[in-house]
């Protein structure tokens, strides 16, 4: 049962333009979001996070976006550059935070020059 | 927020036997978490590590096969035992608050058994 879903394994974008990850969740109890980003061979990194209290988290070129009656959520990149090339994975948690994560599959993003 | 040091970055096993990987956090965290991402897979989290408890197992893991050690607030240690090509994958310690600093990863362990 996946209860945090990244329908797209992998995206491209041109450098400069905006780049649009997203995240489905079916679990109502999950009230934090996060995103990390991952180079091979290197852990995860944290991104930005978000809680179910807004809608909207914004730190430099990144932004969340929250739906919670959707229950979707998306990571804008803008503008993208070819150092955001990695591999994205959003993660949930309830208890706003203080409970495990569980990530999603993960979308393999690729800027292009 | 925290700093991962995880070792060995990688390592070729034969099947049967056990490897053990370390992690090492500069500052002292309560929860140390461990994962497993399997090829072309998500992470999937292994267990939850508390200091002076036992560790608590997700379903379908289970201690005698990934014991667990937590001697204190700074170090954890994952053994993945008599193992077998299935288990080939990358093994990830966390630790840390979620909040706006987020979980902090090691940079992991590959593991290949062959």
């Amino acid at each position: 049962d996946q209860q945090v879903k990244q329908n797209s394994p992998s995206l491209s974008v041109q450098e400069g333009r905006i780049s649009i990850l997203n995240c489905d969740y079916t679990n109502s109890m999950f009230d934090y979001f996060l995103w990390y980003k991952k180079y091979p061979a290197e852990g995860p990194t944290f991104l930005i996070s978000i809680s179910s209290i807004k809608d909207k988290n914004e730190d430099g070129r990144f932004t969340v976006f929250l739906n919670k009656s959707a229950k979707h959520l998306s990571l804008h990149i803008v503008p993208s550059q070819p150092g955001d090339s990695a591999v994205y994975f959003c993660a949930a948690s309830a208890n706003f935070g203080n409970e495990k994560l569980t990530f999603g599959t993960g979308t393999r993003l690729t800027i292009i020059p | 927020s925290a700093v991962i040091s995880q070792k060995p970055s990688r390592d070729i096993c034969q099947r049967g036997t056990s490897l053990t990987i370390q992690c090492q956090v500069d500052s002292q965290v309560t929860m140390m978490f461990w994962y497993r991402q399997q090829p072309g897979q998500s992470l999937t989290l292994i267990a939850t590590a508390n200091q002076g408890s036992e560790a608590t197992y997700e379903s379908g893991f289970v201690i005698d096969k990934f014991p667990i050690s937590r001697p204190n607030l700074t170090f954890s240690t994952l053994t993945v035992s008599n193992m077998s090509p299935e288990d080939s994958s990358i093994y990830l310690c966390s630790a840390g608050g979620p909040k706006e600093s987020g979980y902090t990863f090691g940079s992991g362990t590959r593991l290949t058994v062959v």
